[in-house]
Order: C-alpha cells, then sequence, then structure tokens
C-alpha cells in the first residue's frame, strides 16, 4: 500500500522559510514523478512542483518559481519542498503526491502538511 | 496559467444524473487528453474517479463517466448516491513549461 507522510510544517512569520519532508513508502520511490500540491483553506488545489525520477529535472508554478526548491533523495526514499521567502498568500495544507501510471494523473495523496504564514 | 473553470456548485437528486463541466484552453483541455476528475470530502484527501478523460482507475464505480469537446471537460454522475456528495476537480495537462492545472472546484449536493 502507497504512503506518502508529509512533515515540517508549521507557523512561520512573512519572510521566513521552512522545508516540508514527505516519507513514502509502499512503492518503488525511484521510479516515478513526485509533486506537490496546495490547498488555502476552504479554497482549491493548485498544483505547485514536481520532480523527475533521478531529481535532475525540477518545474514550478510562477507563484512559487525562485522562492520553492524541490527535491528528493532516493536512498531516503524521501521528497522535500524547501519554502523561502514565504508570503501570506502561501498559506495552505501541502499535499505530496505521487503520479499514477501512464503519468497522467495524481494516484495517491498524503494527508499533507499545514503551513501557516502570519505575523 | 489560469485554473480551469467549473461551476461553483451543482445539485441533484437521489437517483438523477448530473454533470459538471471544466472549461479550460487549447493551451491544456484542448490540447491533450489528459484529463482527470478528483473527488474530495470534507477532511480528506482527494481521490482520483477519472483520469486520460474518460478512464475509470481501478475501483472507482462506472456511474462516474469523463467526456471532453474542444475545450470543456465534463464529468457525469448517474444514479446519485449521498455518498456523491463532495466537491470535485479537474485537472489538465499544460504543458512542459507549467504543467498541470486545476479547476476552481464543484460542490455537489445531494438533496
Amino acid at each position: 500500500e502507497v504512503q506518502l507522510v508529509e512533515s515540517g510544517g508549521g507557523l512561520v512569520q512573512p519572510g521566513g522559510s521552512l522545508r516540508l519532508s514527505c516519507a513514502a513508502s509502499g512503492f518503488t520511490f525511484s521510479s516515478y514523478w513526485m509533486h506537490w500540491v496546495r490547498q488555502a483553506p476552504g479554497k482549491g488545489l493548485v498544483w505547485v512542483s514536481r520532480i523527475n525520477p533521478d531529481g535532475t529535472t525540477t518545474t514550478y508554478a510562477d507563484s512559487v518559481k525562485g522562492r520553492f526548491t524541490i527535491s528528493r533523495d532516493n536512498a531516503k526514499n524521501t521528497l522535500y519542498l524547501q519554502m523561502n521567502s514565504l508570503r501570506v498568500e502561501d498559506t495552505a495544507v501541502y499535499h505530496c503526491v505521487k503520479i499514477g501510471t501512464p503519468d497522467t494523473w495524481f494516484e495517491s495523496w498524503g494527508q499533507g502538511s499545514l503551513v501557516a504564514v502570519s505575523s | 496559467q489560469s485554473a480551469l473553470t467549473q461551476p461553483r456548485s451543482v445539485s441533484g437528486s437521489p437517483g438523477q444524473s448530473v454533470t459538471i463541466s471544466c472549461t479550460g484552453t487549447s493551451s491544456d483541455v484542448g490540447g491533450y487528453n489528459r484529463v482527470s476528475w478528483y473527488q474530495q470530502h470534507p477532511g480528506k484527501v482527494p481521490k482520483v474517479m477519472i483520469y486520460d478523460v474518460s478512464k475509470w482507475p481501478s475501483g472507482v464505480p462506472d456511474r462516474f463517466s469523463g467526456s471532453k469537446s474542444g475545450n470543456t471537460a465534463s464529468l457525469t454522475i448517474s444514479g446519485l448516491q449521498a455518498e456523491d456528495e463532495a466537491d470535485y476537480y479537474c485537472c489538465s495537462y499544460a504543458g512542459s513549461y507549467i504543467p498541470w492545472v486545476f479547476g476552481g472546484g464543484t460542490k455537489l449536493t445531494v438533496l
């Protein structure tokens, strides 16, 4: 069974930083693209970032480009999201998501980690 | 990349059918057959119901069906049941620069 468990969220002031982690199990982590998708309180889903299986290709939404960095450690089966220069509008639950097969849909979602940016 | 356009809410009675639309552009919905639909109950994570416009993942009942015409995709739920009441989101591939875009979500109420 696929399991994705996020950690690292919390309350941070505007301009601050946080690093989210996602521990993956139940599948061959190193074979799949992985994504972060966020959901602000009471709002819809927004795609944030993706990384290819070997970590050499990354893509970002315009709203986070230059501030967020996605990475992975395949030896530890862990996905990361380094978030810098955080803004109030970054407040959301951040979900770690495994792509499906074919790689055209989001198959498995973690429960999410809440990031709250407020002064 | 703008979000795909969905109606804010739809409703139907048990046993009836409802259709949720998802309108994009030729750069996303219209350009690729990579539209998926997600069901989200309050406090739960999204669950895929349809992928590649009209395909069913394992375990999803065929009461849920998908289609696409031009820049608009649709999710139809037939034989509405109380447990279908949830938020529904469409999602489309949009190219290599910003690869995925979601709709704003539709709240389905079963009357």
